[in-house]
């Protein structure tokens, strides 16, 4: 079965300080890796995806096959990073998502 | 509205009222979906619609009912719920198929509170 885990419910840092939100998951095949947003008062939405190989806000997260994670990384976190980030996983195709349980970011001024 | 539009925002509901949320997404999508998510648990799916017809039920209880007259809207029709419903309901939307079917648009969510 797939799963999703984010060891961190919550995790603090102070601001300029290098971020990094773990994610591992467990699946057997290809799987297809996400990184969801929900800012205060605002829509989860999606911030990044592992086959884009894109930096959005400053974000970025590789695939580790061996290590079978998907961490995301910021080197100089910003206050407005503060939110809560879900990791998602889906195999290949049409197929829904499974949301790690999420880890609350809190950028301290 | 643009995007994926959820009504009400907020439901206040006693075990034994039956009520309804609705979602609609004018984007095009063709699969649409609902999530549960609490403080407790991660985001939950519940159900999964694609082209109107129902692909996914996550083994949920029968006192939610969901309803998906064509590809734009999507309803949760609530009866006899439980105390331990009360959570935020997500409704959201995707593609059919390909590249972008695991690109998730999100509705802002219907707060419901059951008594």
């Amino acid at each position: 079965a797939q799963r999703v885990t984010q060891p961190e419910k919550l995790l603090s840092v102070f601001k300029g300080a290098p971020v990094e939100l773990k994610c591992n998951y467990s699946y057997s095949g290809s799987p297809e890796l996400f990184w969801y947003v929900q800012y205060s008062r605002q829509r989860l939405q999606l911030l990044l995806r592992h086959i884009s190989r894109e930096s959005i806000k400053g974000f970025t997260a590789d695939l580790n096959k061996g290590e079978t994670s998907f961490h995301l990384k910021k080197p100089f976190a910003q206050e407005e990073d503060s939110a809560m980030y879900y990791c998602a996983l889906a195999r290949s195709g049409n197929t829904p998502l499974v949301f790690g349980k999420g880890t609350r970011l809190s950028v301290i001024a | 509205e643009t995007g994926v539009t959820q009504t009400p925002r907020h439901l206040v509901m006693g075990m034994t009222n039956k009520k309804s949320l609705k979602c609609e997404q004018h984007l095009g999508h063709n699969a649409m979906y609902w999530y549960k998510q609490s403080a407790k648990k991660p985001l939950e799916l519940m159900f999964v619609y694609n082209f109107k017809e129902q692909t996914e039920n996550n083994s949920v209880p029968s006192r939610f009912s969901p309803e998906c007259p064509n590809s734009s809207h999507l309803f949760l029709h609530l009866h006899t719920l439980q105390p331990e419903d009360s959570a935020l309901y997500l409704c959201a939307s995707s593609q059919d198929a390909g590249a972008g079917a695991n690109v998730l648009t999100f509705g802002a969510g219907s707060r419901l509170t059951v008594l």
